[in-house]
Protein backbone atom coordinates (compact mmCIF):
# COMPACT_ATOMS: atom_id res chain seq x y z
CA UNK A 1 0.00 0.00 0.00
CA UNK A 2 1.42 3.40 -1.26
CA UNK A 3 2.14 5.71 2.01
CA UNK A 4 3.02 9.38 2.11
CA UNK A 5 3.78 10.91 5.70
CA UNK A 6 4.21 14.40 6.38
CA UNK A 7 6.01 16.73 9.27
CA UNK A 8 5.05 18.35 11.33
CA UNK A 9 1.36 17.77 11.87
CA UNK A 10 0.92 21.36 12.74
CA UNK A 11 3.19 24.55 13.02
CA UNK A 12 2.90 27.91 14.69
CA UNK A 13 5.53 30.56 13.81
CA UNK A 14 5.75 34.35 13.62
CA UNK A 15 5.96 36.26 10.76
CA UNK A 16 9.10 36.47 9.04
CA UNK A 17 10.40 33.27 10.13
CA UNK A 18 11.14 30.45 7.63
CA UNK A 19 9.87 27.02 8.03
CA UNK A 20 10.68 23.67 6.74
CA UNK A 21 7.83 21.50 5.97
CA UNK A 22 8.55 17.78 5.32
CA UNK A 23 7.39 14.78 3.63
CA UNK A 24 8.35 11.18 3.51
CA UNK A 25 7.07 8.56 1.07
CA UNK A 26 6.98 5.37 0.48
CA UNK A 27 5.35 3.99 -3.25
CA UNK A 28 5.39 1.82 -6.02
CA UNK A 29 6.57 3.14 -9.07
CA UNK A 30 7.23 6.18 -8.29
CA UNK A 31 6.71 9.30 -10.80
CA UNK A 32 6.57 12.37 -9.05
CA UNK A 33 6.05 14.34 -6.36
CA UNK A 34 3.57 17.46 -5.88
CA UNK A 35 3.17 20.15 -3.12
CA UNK A 36 -0.20 21.85 -3.01
CA UNK A 37 -1.58 24.83 -1.05
CA UNK A 38 -4.77 24.48 0.49
CA UNK A 39 -6.55 27.23 2.50
CA UNK A 40 -10.18 27.52 3.15
CA UNK A 41 -11.28 25.85 -0.03
CA UNK A 42 -9.81 23.37 -3.28
CA UNK A 43 -5.95 23.01 -2.79
CA UNK A 44 -3.80 24.72 -5.34
CA UNK A 45 -0.68 23.77 -7.03
CA UNK A 46 2.33 24.88 -6.00
CA UNK A 47 5.22 22.24 -7.29
CA UNK A 48 6.10 19.24 -9.30
CA UNK A 49 9.29 17.53 -8.78
CA UNK A 50 10.43 14.89 -10.56
CA UNK A 51 13.83 12.61 -11.43
CA UNK A 52 14.49 15.16 -14.11
CA UNK A 53 13.82 18.12 -11.54
CA UNK A 54 14.42 17.65 -8.30
CA UNK A 55 14.72 21.61 -6.82
CA UNK A 56 12.35 24.05 -7.98
CA UNK A 57 11.66 27.70 -6.82
CA UNK A 58 9.19 30.06 -7.02
CA UNK A 59 9.29 33.48 -4.96
CA UNK A 60 10.29 32.82 -0.90
CA UNK A 61 9.12 29.24 -1.50
CA UNK A 62 11.25 26.06 -2.83
CA UNK A 63 11.36 22.66 -3.40
CA UNK A 64 13.59 19.71 -3.42
CA UNK A 65 13.03 16.09 -4.14
CA UNK A 66 15.76 13.29 -2.42
CA UNK A 67 14.99 10.45 -4.09
CA UNK A 68 18.03 8.14 -2.14
CA UNK A 69 15.99 9.03 1.12
CA UNK A 70 12.26 9.07 -0.52
CA UNK A 71 11.29 12.54 1.10
CA UNK A 72 10.92 16.20 -0.22
CA UNK A 73 10.92 19.20 1.88
CA UNK A 74 9.30 22.60 1.01
CA UNK A 75 10.99 25.71 2.59
CA UNK A 76 9.14 28.75 2.64
CA UNK A 77 11.31 32.11 3.86
CA UNK A 78 9.80 35.62 5.42
CA UNK A 79 7.14 33.50 6.03
CA UNK A 80 3.45 35.72 5.59
CA UNK A 81 0.05 35.88 6.87
CA UNK A 82 -1.22 34.60 3.68
CA UNK A 83 1.18 31.92 3.88
CA UNK A 84 -1.42 30.32 6.85
CA UNK A 85 -2.33 27.35 5.04
CA UNK A 86 -2.34 23.39 5.31
CA UNK A 87 0.30 22.25 2.90
CA UNK A 88 -0.64 18.73 1.18
CA UNK A 89 2.10 16.40 -0.23
CA UNK A 90 1.75 13.83 -2.76
CA UNK A 91 3.45 11.01 -4.69
CA UNK A 92 2.22 10.48 -8.24
CA UNK A 93 2.51 6.42 -8.96
CA UNK A 94 0.89 4.56 -11.94
CA UNK A 95 0.19 5.50 -15.41
CA UNK A 96 -3.06 7.39 -14.56
CA UNK A 97 -1.52 10.10 -13.07
CA UNK A 98 -2.62 8.54 -9.51
CA UNK A 99 -2.14 10.65 -6.47
CA UNK A 100 -1.82 9.55 -3.08
CA UNK A 101 -1.55 12.50 -0.63
CA UNK A 102 -0.30 12.76 3.01
CA UNK A 103 -2.32 14.42 5.52
CA UNK A 104 -1.04 17.71 5.54
CA UNK A 105 1.12 20.45 7.78
CA UNK A 106 -1.20 22.72 8.62
CA UNK A 107 0.87 25.99 9.05
CA UNK A 108 0.16 29.34 10.85
CA UNK A 109 1.92 32.70 10.61
CA UNK A 110 1.21 34.90 13.66
CA UNK A 111 2.09 38.34 13.64
CA UNK B 1 -7.82 28.54 -12.93
CA UNK B 2 -8.80 25.23 -14.22
CA UNK B 3 -12.56 25.20 -15.53
CA UNK B 4 -13.34 23.26 -13.05
CA UNK B 5 -17.02 23.62 -11.35
CA UNK B 6 -19.02 21.20 -8.95
CA UNK B 7 -22.68 21.02 -8.35
CA UNK B 8 -23.85 20.99 -5.82
CA UNK B 9 -21.63 23.25 -3.18
CA UNK B 10 -23.50 22.28 -0.26
CA UNK B 11 -25.78 18.95 0.10
CA UNK B 12 -27.65 18.06 3.13
CA UNK B 13 -29.46 14.53 2.75
CA UNK B 14 -30.79 11.73 5.15
CA UNK B 15 -29.68 8.13 5.35
CA UNK B 16 -30.83 5.53 3.04
CA UNK B 17 -31.10 8.38 0.30
CA UNK B 18 -29.15 8.47 -3.34
CA UNK B 19 -27.38 11.66 -3.85
CA UNK B 20 -25.71 11.79 -7.28
CA UNK B 21 -22.39 14.66 -7.18
CA UNK B 22 -21.67 16.39 -10.84
CA UNK B 23 -18.12 17.54 -11.74
CA UNK B 24 -18.05 19.55 -15.35
CA UNK B 25 -14.64 20.88 -17.02
CA UNK B 26 -13.97 23.22 -19.96
CA UNK B 27 -10.16 22.19 -20.33
CA UNK B 28 -10.70 18.85 -22.09
CA UNK B 29 -8.71 16.75 -20.07
CA UNK B 30 -8.63 12.79 -20.05
CA UNK B 31 -8.49 12.16 -16.47
CA UNK B 32 -10.68 12.96 -13.77
CA UNK B 33 -10.74 11.82 -10.23
CA UNK B 34 -13.00 12.14 -6.77
CA UNK B 35 -11.57 12.46 -3.69
CA UNK B 36 -13.39 13.22 -0.50
CA UNK B 37 -11.50 15.11 2.41
CA UNK B 38 -11.70 13.94 6.27
CA UNK B 39 -10.04 15.47 9.14
CA UNK B 40 -7.19 13.07 9.95
CA UNK B 41 -7.49 11.27 6.72
CA UNK B 42 -6.22 13.96 4.20
CA UNK B 43 -7.61 13.53 0.38
CA UNK B 44 -8.47 10.09 -0.58
CA UNK B 45 -9.47 8.60 -3.40
CA UNK B 46 -12.72 7.22 -4.70
CA UNK B 47 -13.09 6.64 -7.90
CA UNK B 48 -11.14 8.00 -11.10
CA UNK B 49 -11.43 8.15 -15.08
CA UNK B 50 -9.46 7.96 -17.90
CA UNK B 51 -11.67 8.26 -21.07
CA UNK B 52 -15.29 8.30 -21.75
CA UNK B 53 -16.47 5.47 -20.16
CA UNK B 54 -13.16 4.08 -18.52
CA UNK B 55 -13.35 4.33 -14.96
CA UNK B 56 -11.88 2.58 -12.17
CA UNK B 57 -11.74 2.30 -8.83
CA UNK B 58 -9.28 4.29 -5.81
CA UNK B 59 -8.78 3.18 -2.31
CA UNK B 60 -12.15 4.10 -0.58
CA UNK B 61 -14.82 3.25 -3.44
CA UNK B 62 -16.99 0.89 -1.74
CA UNK B 63 -20.67 2.45 -1.25
CA UNK B 64 -19.55 4.66 -4.45
CA UNK B 65 -20.19 4.34 -8.02
CA UNK B 66 -19.41 6.76 -11.27
CA UNK B 67 -19.96 7.75 -14.44
CA UNK B 68 -18.76 9.51 -17.55
CA UNK B 69 -20.56 9.64 -20.55
CA UNK B 70 -19.19 13.22 -21.78
CA UNK B 71 -15.27 14.09 -21.63
CA UNK B 72 -16.69 17.50 -19.61
CA UNK B 73 -18.88 15.54 -16.95
CA UNK B 74 -17.91 13.33 -14.35
CA UNK B 75 -20.83 11.95 -11.66
CA UNK B 76 -20.24 10.40 -8.57
CA UNK B 77 -23.38 8.42 -7.08
CA UNK B 78 -24.01 7.80 -3.73
CA UNK B 79 -26.41 4.64 -4.02
CA UNK B 80 -27.69 4.97 -0.48
CA UNK B 81 -26.16 7.51 1.51
CA UNK B 82 -24.36 6.54 5.50
CA UNK B 83 -23.48 8.96 7.41
CA UNK B 84 -19.85 7.64 7.40
CA UNK B 85 -20.02 9.94 3.74
CA UNK B 86 -20.49 12.47 5.56
CA UNK B 87 -17.52 14.59 3.85
CA UNK B 88 -16.20 17.46 1.43
CA UNK B 89 -16.00 15.99 -1.70
CA UNK B 90 -13.21 17.33 -4.90
CA UNK B 91 -13.47 16.58 -8.37
CA UNK B 92 -9.85 16.76 -10.06
CA UNK B 93 -9.08 16.87 -13.63
CA UNK B 94 -5.11 16.22 -15.43
CA UNK B 95 -3.99 16.22 -19.06
CA UNK B 96 -1.06 13.83 -19.37
CA UNK B 97 -0.51 14.69 -22.88
CA UNK B 98 1.33 18.27 -21.41
CA UNK B 99 5.08 16.89 -20.92
CA UNK B 100 3.27 13.43 -18.98
CA UNK B 101 2.88 15.79 -16.48
CA UNK B 102 0.96 14.33 -13.02
CA UNK B 103 -0.34 17.48 -12.16
CA UNK B 104 -4.27 17.97 -11.01
CA UNK B 105 -6.48 20.59 -10.64
CA UNK B 106 -9.04 21.01 -8.32
CA UNK B 107 -12.78 21.80 -8.01
CA UNK B 108 -14.18 24.21 -5.25
CA UNK B 109 -15.41 20.80 -3.62
CA UNK B 110 -19.05 19.73 -2.07
CA UNK B 111 -19.99 19.65 1.22
CA UNK B 112 -22.20 16.81 1.92
CA UNK B 113 -23.91 16.15 5.13
CA UNK B 114 -25.49 13.06 6.09
CA UNK B 115 -28.03 12.80 9.16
Amino acid sequence: EDKVVQSPLSLVVHEGDTVTLNCSYEVTNFRSLLWYKQEKKAPTFLFMLTSSGIEKKSGRLSSILDKKELSSILNITATQTGDSAIYLCAVGTGTASKLTFGTGTRLQVTL
Amino acid sequence: DAGITQSPRHKVTETGTPVTLRCHQTENHRYMYWYRQDPGHGLRLIHYSYGVKDTDKGEVSDGYSVSRSKTEDFLLTLESATSSQTSVYFCAISDRTTGGTDTQYFGPGTRLTVL
